[in-house]
């Protein structure tokens, strides 16, 4: 069965940065991407961006180019999204999901951006 | 970017109706569509792909159609469990969007 399993809450500070896991098992790891989505509380769902797991390829939203960065561990079939200069509207739940389609999700992790 | 605009932003409906969602794209993108399903409180659950294909284990009251900019999402006999937050998705170009979600109530 496929599973991705993130990583837990965090709290920051403005300026800060945060590194959230998403770790899959039950499939082959690098012949799907992996795509992070957010949601800010009370609101809809947002698009931040897409990583391929088989060559590192990525794609980001606009609204964090030069602050977000994607990554994988194919030895541990994890994948990565550190988000940096962390800003109050950054505060959201963060979802990991399988390749675009995201047929499968993570459970998300709460971030909370706060002085 | 795309725009996804969905249609009604909220929806009040009795147990055993059948209802319509609306998704407009603002270019075409193929069938290149996913419905989402959300309840309060947990993360959103696939429900069609390819704006027309029932992803495995999504019972058959569900249904979707469309293609190029205008595409729709149908559920039939309501029932107590389906009334949550819905979202259309396109993947067809990058930065792949949202739309603003839409979401169904019991009246």
């Amino acid at each position: 069965q496929v599973h991705l399993v993130q990583s837990g809450a965090e709290v920051k500070k403005p300026g800060a940065s945060v590194k959230v896991s998403c770790k899959a098992s039950g499939y082959t790891f690098i012949n799907y991407g992996i795509t992070w989505v957010r949601q800010a509380p009370g609101q809809g769902l947002e698009w931040v961006g897409w990583i391929s797991a088989y060559n590192g390829n990525t794609k980001y939203a606009q609204k964090v180019q030069g602050r977000v960065s994607m990554t994988t561990d194919t030895s541990t079939s994890t994948a990565y999204m550190e988000l940096g200069s962390l800003r109050s509207d950054d505060t959201a739940v963060y979802y990991c999901a399988r390749d675009s389609g995201m047929d499968v999700w993570g459970q998300g992790t709460t971030v909370t951006v706060s002085s | 970017d795309i725009q996804m605009t969905q249609s009604p932003s909220s929806l009040s409906a009795s147990v055993g109706d059948r209802v319509t969602i609306t998704c407009r794209a603002s270019q075409g993108i193929s069938n290149y569509l996913a419905w989402f399903q959300q309840k309060p409180g947990k993360a959103p659950k696939s429900l069609i792909f390819a704006a027309s294909s029932l992803q495995n284990g999504v019972p058959s009251k569900f249904s979707g159609s469309g293609s190029g900019t205008h595409f729709t999402l149908t559920i039939s006999s309501l029932q107590p469990e389906d009334f949550a937050t819905y979202y259309c998705h396109q993947y067809n170009t990058f930065p792949y969007t949202f739309g603003q979600g839409t979401k169904l109530e019991i009246k």
